[in-house]
Parts: C-alpha cells; structure tokens; sequence
C-alpha cells in the first residue's frame, strides 16, 4: 500500500465548475500536510499547507481529518489556468516530503 | 531573486555510463533535497542535506547513487553504472532551515534518459 494515496483522474471538468480531491495517508504519526501543484514538465509549487480547523485561500479549501487520516482539496469557480497535476504530499518526523501519485485536473472552456 | 537550479536540463547517455546532475540552491538555504519523479508518479525522496551532511539517504535507491554537497551550497548527484530505470527527472528542493514546516522550493529539474 502506498503511503500517500491519491485518485490519479483525470477529472475534466467546465470553467466555473467546483471540484473536490482527496487523499489518504497511512502513516498516523503524519505531522504536516500540503498540497503541492505541477505544471506539465514543470517542477511542483506549493499551494498552500493543510490544517486540521480547516484553511481557504481565495477559491481553495483544504481539509484535514486526522482520524481518518485523510486530506481534501476543494477548488470552486474553476479556470483554465487551473488546469494542472495536484500532489497531496504529506511529512512525518523528517524533513522529506512523501508524495501521491498526484491527480490531474482539466477545465475545458 | 535566484531560484533552485539544475543543470543540465536533459541528460541523455547509454547503460552503464556515469552521469553527474548538479543543483544550485536558493542563496542561504542550508537544507538540500533531492527527488526523483518517474512518469506518471509523484516524486520520491532519495537524500536530504543539512550543510555539507547527509542527514537522511534513506532514499537512496542503491549504491550506484550517491550526492555530496562539500561546501554546504551546491550539491552534485552521481550516478555510476546507469541502467534504463534509472531514467526519471532528478528534482532538487531547498529550504531555509532545518524543520519540517519550512517551504521546499523546487528547481526545474534534470531529465535523464538512458538508452
């Protein structure tokens, strides 16, 4: 079983649409959570990290659940320049960063 | 400013060469991470740098890789005897300081492709 495990998609969806990722960690001892975006052929960003009592950033929500271990990503008004590969990345006790699969969105027009 | 670079871009070589892939951190950041990302996956952790050690290679796939980073900023990956699922991207990351809430910023990348 992967660590960090993520639908891969794609989820197409139009613009203005509201999408929703998810992902799950295996490791309870899991003490900070992000998610990261890529570009194709581009290295990952990060988006913005993952609190428990929940965090928005403009049109993006992220949730974490400790108890059931699990890591959502809420994207609302979607755009075209949405349109990319997000990772749910999670870290332990060290510094290294455990990554998903990543799942990959497409807004069409 | 300057972000995390990589050089060189694409590296293309045949079984069983030696490649070296450097990376240039942020000015000042003292940890260094290297990752490798296959198509299709997410990127996976080979070694982390504090300074000049190597404070976690754990990920280290074999010992045909191995990194330094003997002045504490730039950072050279080898890899000796490269087989064709050695071909990947090479990532490398730094951050600031040592601590697991610091932001790892990404360089573009190595692409190796061994034929």
């Amino acid at each position: 079983r992967k660590e960090v495990e993520q639908d891969p998609g794609p989820f197409n969806v139009p613009e203005g649409a509201t999408v929703a990722f998810n992902c799950t960690y295996s490791n309870s001892a899991s003490q900070s959570f992000f998610w990261y975006r890529q570009d194709c052929r581009k290295e990952p960003k990060l988006l913005m990290s993952v609190y428990s009592s929940g965090n928005e950033d403009g049109r993006f929500t992220a949730q974490l659940n400790r108890a059931s271990q699990y890591i959502s990503l809420l994207i609302r008004d979607s755009k075209l320049s949405d349109s990319a590969t997000y990772l749910c990345v999670v870290i332990y006790n060290t510094d290294k960063l455990i990554f998903g699969t990543g799942t990959r969105l497409q807004v069409f027009p | 400013g300057a972000g995390v670079s990589q050089t060189p871009s694409n590296k293309v070589t045949e079984k069983g060469k030696y490649v070296e892939l450097r990376c240039d951190p942020i000015s000042g950041h003292t940890a260094l991470y290297w990752y490798r990302q296959s198509l299709g996956q997410g990127p996976e952790f080979l070694i982390y740098f504090q300074g000049t050690g190597a404070a976690d290679d754990s990920g280290l796939p074999n010992d045909r890789f191995f990194a330094v980073r003997p002045e504490g900023s730039v950072s050279t990956l080898k890899i000796q005897r490269t087989e064709r699922g050695d071909s990947a991207v090479y990532l490398c990351a730094s951050s600031s300081q040592k601590g697991h809430t610091d932001t790892q910023y990404f360089g573009p990348g190595t692409r190796l492709t061994v034929l």
